[in-house]
């Protein structure tokens, strides 16, 4: 139980063009999502917070216009990179929460902006 | 915020030696610490966690340590196997609503065959 999955697992784009990425629980409704952002042999690092049918909350220095993120459904969550940069480049990992505190992660989107 | 150092940040050991990973935190209402595995492009894995409630945990080779008063925890790996070698992070949240995560810097472990 407990299985969170990512789409794309990769993206390649354009500088300038916008890219979604899709995190979904699979087996269990999540009352909460995170969104965390990873760089090359670094930990984590959380971006934003995001519950079915509210607003997300971004954590500070996070560009709320840039990184759209969309939680329409227990289910369903969507992160959206708009005019990406080359500087955007990471792994992008979503994470689900089931109980209060446990968070189980999605496998991530490499995205390689050109 | 919450800040959560974790060391060393790479470790060697011989393949059926003991591996230990320490971490520290800084807001004392923090009072959940899990611990998660990440091989080289893949999600991070839940191994165990601890709540702040319990000292010790055991799952198996597995065991955390907590120490509330210090405001540090421990991961200890027995019995090391090659499959053991991956990254693992520290984290630790609180009780706000959000749930929110701070991880440590990981620790690059490499099990020595």
């Amino acid at each position: 139980g407990a299985v969170v999955s990512q789409h794309p697992s990769r993206v390649i784009c354009k500088s300038g063009t916008s890219v979604k990425i899709e995190c979904r629980s699979l087996d269990f409704q999540a009352t909460t999502m995170f969104w965390y952002r990873q760089f090359p042999k670094q930990s984590l690092m959380l971006m934003a917070t995001s519950n079915e049918g509210s607003k997300a909350t971004y954590e500070q220095g996070v560009e709320k216009d840039k990184f759209l993120i969309n939680h329409a459904s227990l289910t369903l969550s969507t992160l959206t990179v708009t005019s990406a940069h080359p500087e955007d480049s990471s792994f992008y990992i979503c994470s689900a929460s089931l109980l209060q505190d446990t968070q189980y992660f999605g496998p991530g989107t490499r995205l390689t902006v050109l | 915020g919450e800040n959560v150092e974790q060391h060393p940040s790479t470790l060697s050991v011989q393949e059926g030696d003991s591996a230990v990973i320490k971490c520290t935190y800084s807001d004392s209402a923090s009072n959940y610490f899990p611990w998660y595995k990440q091989e080289l492009g893949k999600r991070p894995q839940l191994i165990i966690d601890i709540r702040s409630n319990v000292g010790e945990k055991k799952d198996q080779r597995i065991a955390v340590t907590l120490n509330k008063t210090a405001k540090h925890f421990s991961l200890h790996i027995t019995e090391t196997q090659p499959e053991d070698s991956a990254v693992y992070f520290c984290a630790a949240s609180r009780k706000t609503g959000a749930n929110n995560l701070f991880f440590g810097t990981g620790t690059r472990l490499t099990v020595i065959p």
